[in-house]
């Protein structure tokens, strides 16, 4: 089975334009989560999603959003991008959205902001 | 407040000698879920092992080994006889309330020479 798959790659944007990233679950998984990882730091928790809903949102600016769609895959859109947002955003699945469940991450798109 | 410390920033052997990787947790729950990734330079996180706050009990998986102790709060993980291949970055994390947003520490950058 594919593991979590995550598109593009690599995104090099302006400041100030927008940006949507895209995550497609294991399949069987309904839970979706969002992290940035800037460089040399540990990834910190953007959103988490589940059934479509909104289940946890972390300390991030609203021009972080996100939504889940009836097959499960993901989108993260970020508006008015700042240098500050160049990072890897990782996406991760997991069977369920409570803390038990293990989540497995995909390779993660590198953005970087000019 | 919910926090992982990793204090070990870089570790640095050579092949063959035994590495142990430290993270020191803080959390108000009782009940939460203790994790280690590996990040290779691809940049994807591999789970490596999950562990509840119920079960103390060390565990064992081939050359790894991880050291769950409430008493201080640590969960430390060990390679024995490390490989070139285990050079990566460790990350030690816990999740959140009764969701599965997971704290991550800072990571430490193990590098095993040949």
């Amino acid at each position: 089975d594919a593991g979590v798959t995550q598109s593009p790659t690599h995104l090099i944007k302006t400041r100030g334009q927008h940006v949507t990233l895209r995550c497609s679950p294991i399949s069987g998984h309904k839970s979706v989560s969002w992290y940035q990882q800037v460089l040399g730091q540990g990834p910190q928790f953007i959103f988490q999603y589940y059934e479509k809903e909104e289940r946890g949102r972390g300390n991030f600016p609203d021009r972080f959003s996100a939504r889940q769609f009836p097959n499960y895959s993901s989108e993260l859109n970020v508006n008015a991008l700042l240098l500050g947002d160049s990072a890897l955003y990782l996406c991760a699945s997991s069977s369920a959205p409570d803390r038990s469940h293990e989540q497995y991450f995909g390779p993660g798109t590198r953005l970087t902001v000019t | 407040a919910q926090k992982v410390t990793q204090a070990q920033t870089e570790i640095s052997v050579v092949e063959k000698e035994d590495v142990t990787l430290d993270c020191v947790y803080e959390t108000r729950d009782t009940t939460y879920y203790l994790f280690w990734y590996k990040q290779p330079p691809s940049g994807e996180l591999v789970f490596l092992i999950r562990r509840n706050s119920f079960d103390e009990q060390n565990e064992i998986s081939g050359r790894y080994s991880w050291n769950f102790q409430k008493s201080t709060s640590s969960f430390n993980f060990t390679i024995t006889a490390s490989q070139v291949v285990d050079s990566a970055v460790y990350f030690c994390a816990l999740t959140m309330g009764s969701q599965g947003n997971l704290i991550f520490g800072k990571g430490t950058k193990l590098s095993v020479k040949p």
